[in-house]
């Protein structure tokens, strides 16, 4: 079975842009959730998508969103890019809302310039 | 709110050592899940250990185990052999069996194994 993969690996996005990252979770699983880490810190919870639904949120404003489609992948696209945007981006899937574990992705590093 | 607290930005130990993480959390739920998560310079999250709170018996996996004091609201983890393998950052996260969107983490311990 094939584990959780996310793309691009690394990016470089001017601030204000907008950016798109991917996630196909691993197989079999329909829950993914996404976790910025900033340097030196633990991860933080953005959202978590079960069934195509968003199905919890954390801290994060409205200019993140995401999107989990019937494949059960996973987008997060955030707006207006800001300097503190600069992270690595997380994603971990599950099944059935990860009652049974996380499988989690090598992240996407963003940098924000 | 729940709160998970590491306290050892950085540990080291000699290989073939014993070494102890420290981790404390806050939390006024009764059932939750603890968990230690290693996260080697390749980024990915691998788990290592899992306690499910209801659970008296500390989880152990081969040369891992916690030493889980529920009262207290301590999840320490004992890497025993240690080997250069080990070295990496070990986070410690709790889940609400409430809300169970989430992973709450810690800020992390950095291991560092010397030969």
């Amino acid at each position: 079975e094939t584990g959780v993969t996310q793309s691009p690996t690394h990016l470089i996005k001017t601030r204000g842009q907008q950016v798109t990252l991917r996630c196909s979770s691993q197989s079999g699983h329909n829950t993914v959730s996404w976790y910025q880490q900033a340097l030196g810190q633990g991860p933080q919870f953005i959202f978590q998508y079960y069934r195509e639904e968003e199905n919890g949120r954390g801290n994060f404003p409205p200019r993140f969103s995401g999107l989990q489609f019937p494949n059960y992948s996973s987008e997060l696209n955030v707006n207006a890019l800001e300097l503190d945007d600069s992270a690595l981006y997380l994603c971990a899937s599950s099944l059935e809302e990860g009652l049974n574990g996380y499988t989690f992705g090598s992240g996407t590093r963003l940098t924000v310039v | 709110a729940q709160t998970v607290t590491q306290s050892q930005p950085e540990m080291s130990v000699q290989e073939a050592e014993t070494v102890t993480l420290s981790c404390t959390y806050d939390t006024s739920e009764s059932d939750y899940y603890l968990f230690w998560y290693k996260q080697p310079p390749s980024r990915q999250m691998i788990l290592v250990i899992r306690q499910e709170a209801y659970k008296q018996q500390n989880a152990t996996e081969n040369r891992f185990s916690v030493n889980f004091q529920k009262a207290a609201k301590s999840f320490s983890l004992k890497i025993s052999d240690s080997q250069l393998g080990d070295a990496a950052m070990y986070f410690c996260a709790y889940r609400s069996n409430y809300n169970t969107d989430k992973l709450i983490f810690g800020t992390g311990t950095r291991l560092q194994v010397f030969p």
